[in-house]
C-alpha cells in the first residue's frame, strides 16, 4: 500500500491565522482525500482532493474555510484559514489507488490559541 | 439515529482474551464493510475490508457482516498488548465512490498483559 506523509505533524496557531497541511504520497494515487478527526466524534470527510481541478467539499464545508490543492497524482494541500479554536482538530490525509481500499496518513495535530 | 453507531467503550480485556467489536448501521445500502486500527497518535490503518454478508478470516482476525440485521463484528482471538487500539468501523454503499466512507467513533481497546 502507499505510504502517505503528512507535514506538519503538529502545531499549534494563533486564532485569526491560517495553516496550510502537506500530503505526500510515495506513489501516484487515483484519489486523495480530507478528513476531520475530533475528540469523541467519528472521522469526518471534508472533501476530495481532484486533480486539476476544484476539490468536492462535502456538507458543512466549503472552500474559503478549508483551500485544498491537488497539482499532481502524488501531493494534496488543505488550507485551514482564519482558524479559530472551534478549528482545533486532527487532520487527516488519505489515498485510494485504483479499486484499493483508502490508506491514511499520520494526522496533523492542530491545536488554536 | 447517526447512520453508524460504535460502543466507544473503553474495553478492556486480558491477555489472551477473545474480544468482539460491533458496529450497527441504518442505511441499507452499506455494502462494503471496513475495519481499520489507529494507535495513539497514528493514523488509521486498514486491519480488513468485506464486501456484502459474511465472514472474512486474517490470522487472528475475522470479519463478520450480517446485513439482515445490519451489524457487524470483528473478533480478535488470542488478543495481545499490541492490539491495544481504536478500531474504527466504516462503510460505504459503492466501491467506487469510496470517498464517501461513513465512520463510528472508534471502540477504545486496552489488552492487559
Amino acid at each position: 500500500s502507499a505510504v502517505i506523509s503528512q507535514k506538519p505533524s503538529r502545531d499549534i496557531c494563533q486564532r485569526g491565522t491560517s495553516l496550510t497541511i502537506q500530503c505526500q504520497v510515495d506513489s501516484q494515487v487515483t484519489m486523495m482525500f480530507w478528513y476531520r478527526q475530533q475528540p469523541g466524534q467519528s472521522l469526518t470527510l471534508i472533501a476530495t482532493a481532484n486533480q486539476g481541478s476544484e476539490a468536492t467539499y462535502e456538507s458543512g464545508f466549503v472552500i474559503d474555510k478549508f483551500p485544498i490543492s491537488r497539482p499532481n497524482l502524488t501531493f494534496s494541500t488543505l488550507t485551514v484559514s482564519n482558524m479559530s479554536p472551534e478549528d482545533s482538530s486532527i487532520y487527516l490525509c488519505s489515498a485510494r489507488q485504483g479499486d484499493q481500499p483508502q490508506h491514511f496518513g499520520d494526522g496533523t495535530r492542530l491545536s488554536i490559541l | 439515529q447517526k447512520e453508524v453507531e460504535q460502543d466507544p467503550g473503553p474495553l478492556s480485556v486480558p491477555e489472551g482474551a477473545i474480544v468482539s467489536l460491533n458496529c450497527t448501521y441504518s442505511n441499507s445500502a452499506f455494502q462494503y464493510f471496513m475495519w481499520y486500527r489507529q494507535y495513539s497518535r497514528k493514523g488509521p490503518e486498514l486491519l480488513m475490508y468485506t464486501y456484502s454478508s459474511g465472514n472474512k478470516e486474517d490470522g487472528r482476525f475475522t470479519a463478520q457482516v450480517d446485513k439482515s440485521s445490519k451489524y457487524i463484528s470483528l473478533f480478535i482471538r488470542d488478543s495481545q498488548p499490541s492490539d491495544s487500539a481504536t478500531y474504527l468501523c466504516a462503510m460505504s454503499a459503492k466501491w467506487g465512490s469510496q470517498g464517501n466512507l461513513i465512520f463510528g467513533k472508534g471502540t477504545k481497546l486496552s489488552v492487559k498483559p
